[in-house]
């Protein structure tokens, strides 16, 4: 158990669809963050939030949607998505934004194919 | 372009020899430097990291070196375990680049064979 759980682990969408991913971490950290591993690339820092405050937007496509209700839960809502955006989105969480330094807890993923 | 490189996709080696994996940057701005490890279908863990200040830091089976200079850091694994096996990513963030602003290499698929 890593403390950051993802769900859902695997998700097909068409095109058109509209869905949303989860991350819910309970280790009391106030820094979460989205990452995009695609195929041999490194991870791609997409969204940063800072007690509950989006603090990084990393020039990410607005069909890629973040929601940070509270400190413990992120969501990234996901519509009109292309293939190309088929890749493993990783959540991370920190104690605070500027600790990243002391290692981010991340989670397992979710694997994302689109059709 | 970019700025954390790790030129080896993968590694082999065998098991109780060394494992050296290295990296390297090409930021000036960096100043704190990571290593992570991944399994297959789970998240990258946290391994090791070392400041700019440093140029070793050790933690049981695991040695980070820095060469400032040369802009290259890299991993020991002594003794390598099978249990071992798995990408590790290096990574790199700096005050002047946001520490929030984590940048990863590739990574490197090593493969510690019994």
């Amino acid at each position: 158990e890593t403390g950051v759980t993802q769900t859902p682990r695997h998700l097909v969408m068409g095109m058109t669809n509209k869905k949303s991913l989860k991350c819910e971490q309970h280790l009391g950290h106030n820094a979460m963050y989205w990452y995009k591993q695609s195929a041999k690339k490194p991870l791609e820092l997409m969204f940063v939030y800072n007690f509950k405050e989006q603090t990084e937007n990393n020039s990410v496509p607005s069909r890629f949607s973040p929601e940070c209700p509270n400190s413990s839960h992120l969501f990234l809502h996901l519509h009109t998505l292309q293939p190309e955006d088929s890749a493993l989105y990783l959540c991370a969480s920190s104690p605070l934004t500027g600790s990243a330094n002391y290692g981010y807890t991340f989670g397992s993923g979710t694997r994302l194919t689109v059709v | 372009d970019q700025q954390v490189k790790q030129n080896s996709p993968s590694l082999s080696v065998q098991e109780g020899r060394i494992s050296i994996l290295n990296c390297d940057y090409t930021n000036s701005m960096f100043d704190y430097f990571l290593w992570y490890k991944k399994y297959p279908a789970e998240g990258p863990t946290f391994l090791i990291s070392i400041s700019s200040i440093k140029d070793k830091n050790e933690d049981g089976r695991f040695t980070v070196f820095l060469n400032k200079s040369a802009k290259h850091l890299s991993l020991h694994i002594v003794p390598s375990q099978p249990g071992d096996s798995a990408v590790y990513f290096c990574a790199a963030s700096g005050m002047k680049t946001s520490y929030d602003k984590v940048i990863f290499g590739p990574g490197t698929s090593l493969s510690v064979i019994p």
